[in-house]
């Protein structure tokens, strides 16, 4: 069984703060990971997946096996960064996606 | 990127009657379309695999009775709630990946759905 765990539901930093979405997952094989965003009032969107190794608008996520976490990071927060982060595994290529309950994040002014 | 859009974006309908929402593709086929259901403030919930030619995968406690899922073409997947209830109302999205013309198998969402039933 495949699982993705978002601990946090709510959180808050002010503009210009380092910024931490936390992810842990559970999958018996290798998986793919991804960070999808849903700014408000718009459709979910792929932010980025762990294959690709890039920085999207300043974020990275770095896959480790050894905690199994996929925890999303920005050293410098923006207000335009507020949106709802969900956190997603995929077992098999192609296969269906585990969605994590999601963090709702606010950058403050 | 890929478009995927939904219709209608939002339907409200009495106890009882049945609806349908329609998921395209616009600018790339889609053997495979996923159906998603969302409750306020919660995360995706896989309903369904939506396959082309072929019958729906549907998750475990989802009926397959009651949501029908249709996938005609490879650009078109539907889902119909039968006979819907108060507890149905929730906000339905689809998503579909794009494989082709050089795409990576990224995974493109529809605006999602809005169902309410009264």
């Amino acid at each position: 069984a495949q699982r993705v765990t978002q601990p946090e539901k709510l959180l808050s930093v002010f503009k210009g703060a380092p910024v931490e979405l936390k992810c842990n997952y559970s999958y018996s094989g290798s998986p793919e990971l991804f960070w999808y965003v849903q700014y408000s009032r718009q459709r979910l969107q792929l932010l980025l997946r762990h294959i690709s190794r890039e920085s999207i608008k300043g974020f990275t996520a770095d896959l480790n096996k050894g905690e199994t976490s996929f925890h999303l990071k920005k050293p410098f927060a923006q207000e335009e960064d507020s949106a709802m982060y969900y956190c997603a595994l995929e077992g098999t290529s192609g296969s269906r996606l585990t969605f994590g309950e999601g963090t709702q994040l606010t950058v403050n002014p | 990127g890929a478009v995927v859009s939904q219709h209608p974006s939002w339907v409200i309908c009495k106890s009882g009657t049945s609806v349908k929402i329609e998921c395209r593709s616009l600018d790339f086929q889609a053997t495979t379309m996923f159906w998603y259901r969302q409750f306020p403030k919660q995360s995706l919930m896989l309903m369904a695999t939506s396959n082309e030619g072929s019958k729906a995968t549907y998750e475990q406690g989802v009926e397959k009775d009651k949501f029908l899922i249709n996938h005609a073409s490879l650009t078109l997947s539907t889902l119909t709630v039968t006979s819907a209830h108060p507890e149905d109302s929730s906000f339905y999205i689809c998503s579909a990946r794009d494989w082709t013309s050089g795409g990576a198998g990224e995974l493109f969402f529809g605006e999602g759905s809005r169902l309410t039933v009264l």
